[in-house]
């Protein structure tokens, strides 16, 4: 049964700051994964989708690397502000072959202070 | 940009009442999900929906939960007797695969509370 983790729980950083987010999953039978924001009390914004044939997706100042050999992802941040605190999920898909759903990890919740 | 909304944003129901949660996805999208934060805890999936028929429930969406898609644009949740550990934060999502984009959208929630 895949699992998802995220390491850390909860981070606190000055802005400013390089950051990494990292996800582990235990099966690395995986047909993509997909990386969220969550504002409190609200819903999940898409940030970064990789393909498992893929190593790496862009988006702005977010870069988000695949090593599924390995079951893990991270998620890093460059030059973060105070805006981008939020708590960061990362989820994974199994094979489409077998199912559509996300299975998804505990989050980091991130804070950024000035 | 288009996106996913859903109503309510907030219903408080009795134990016992049923509900219907609703959602309009991405207009051109075909496969239609839901999911699930109970508080605190992850995100779990519950169903997920293509061609108005179920592809797939998770084992939470036992009897009591079903969803339709009435018409072309909304795609329901329907809990039949809530119960008190159906509290919890829904999720409706969407995505587009048949042009190869397996991106989930997600809308911005329905939160459930049953007294």
């Amino acid at each position: 049964k895949q699992e998802v983790t995220q390491i850390p729980a909860a981070l606190s950083v000055p802005e400013g700051e390089n950051l990494v987010l990292n996800c582990s999953f235990t099966d690395s039978a995986i047909y993509n994964l997909q990386w969220f924001r969550q504002d409190p009390g609200k819903g999940l914004t898409s940030l970064l989708l990789i393909q498992s044939s893929q190593r790496e997706q862009t988006s702005g100042r977010l870069n988000a690397s695949l090593d599924k050999s390995s079951g893990r992802s991270t998620l890093y941040i460059a030059a973060s502000q105070p805006g981008d605190s939020a708590t960061y999920l990362c989820a994974v898909r199994p094979p489409s072959y077998n199912t559509d759903k996300l299975i998804f990890g505990t989050g980091t919740r991130l804070q950024v202070f000035p | 940009e288009p996106e996913v909304t859903q109503t309510p944003s907030h219903q408080v129901t009795q134990m016992g009442q049923e509900v219907i949660l609703r959602c309009v996805p991405i207009s051109n999208h075909l496969y239609f999900y839901w999911y699930r934060q109970i508080l605190g805890q992850k995100v779990e999936f519950l169903v997920s929906f293509y061609n108005n028929e179920i592809s797939e429930k998770s084992e939470i969406f036992d009897d009591q939960f079903s969803v339709e898609r009435p018409d072309g644009s909304n795609f329901t949740l329907k809990i039949r007797s809530t119960k008190l550990e159906d509290s919890a934060m829904y999720f409706c999502a969407s995505s587009d695969e048949g042009t190869g984009n397996y991106e989930q959208y997600f809308g911005p929630g329905t939160r459930l509370t049953v007294t």
